[in-house]
């Protein structure tokens, strides 16, 4: 069975500080896929990264990097110098190759950015 | 741009009345997907479908059913609403060609049963 937690469910930083949401994961797979998504208080999900399983290096987009640590089943999401347009839910999810494109989603970290 | 739309984004039901919830994509994906997404617990899978007419039962598919008889369109049906049913449900939709694997949502619909 695969599972996806977050263990934070709500964080709150003031502008301009760094941010790290963290995405803990479970599959017995060996290949498999991992995502982030934001949910900005309009509701729509918004895809904001895949990585699979075979390829560990880090990746940096902007103000944005994700750190995937094979062996602690980590894939964490920084952001660097928060804006409060980043206040949203964020969703860590997983799929495995076999699933038939099925993500299984963590709980979801509410972030709040305040001026 | 990929473009997924759910018939509406807020409805009042009442417990036993049969609900139906429509989700439509443009970018000719042959996957669609129905979710409920609660406090704390995240985005639950109900049903999916990989084809026209084809569904498969996702984690929680009790008191829901499904129907998809055209490609760009998958239906979420209650048919007799309940209380434990008010949800915010998402629709998806991701192409089976290539690598790709992502997932484009809809804004959701938020169901109250009353």
């Amino acid at each position: 069975a695969q599972k996806v937690t977050q263990a934070q469910t709500e964080i709150s930083v003031v502008e301009k500080e760094d941010v790290t949401l963290d995405c803990v994961y479970e599959t017995r797979d060996t290949t498999y896929y991992l995502f982030w998504y934001k949910q900005p208080p309009s509701g729509e999900l918004v895809f904001l990264i895949r990585r699979n399983s075979f390829d560990e290096q880090n990746e940096i987009s902007g103000r944005y990097s994700w750190n995937f640590q094979k062996s602690t089943s980590s894939f964490n999401f920084t952001i660097t110098a928060s804006q409060v347009v980043d206040s949203a839910v964020y969703f860590c999810a997983l799929m495995n190759n076999n699933a038939g494109n099925m993500l299984t989603f963590g709980g979801g970290t509410r972030l709040m950015v305040k001026p | 741009d990929v473009k997924v739309t759910q018939s509406s984004r807020y409805l009042v039901k009442r417990t036993g009345e049969k609900v139906f919830l429509e989700c439509v994509q443009d970018m000719d994906h042959e996957n669609m997907f129905w979710y409920r997404q609660d406090p704390g617990l995240g985005l639950r899978l109900i049903y999916f479908s990989y084809d026209v007419k084809m569904k498969e039962k996702g984690d929680i598919p009790e008191g829901y059913s499904v129907s998809r008889e055209k490609k760009e369109r998958f239906s979420l049906i209650l048919e007799s609403a309940s209380t434990n049913q008010t949800s915010m449900y998402l629709c998806a939709s991701s192409s089976s060609q290539g690598s790709n694997y992502e997932q484009y949502f809809g804004p959701g619909t938020r169901l109250t049963v009353t």
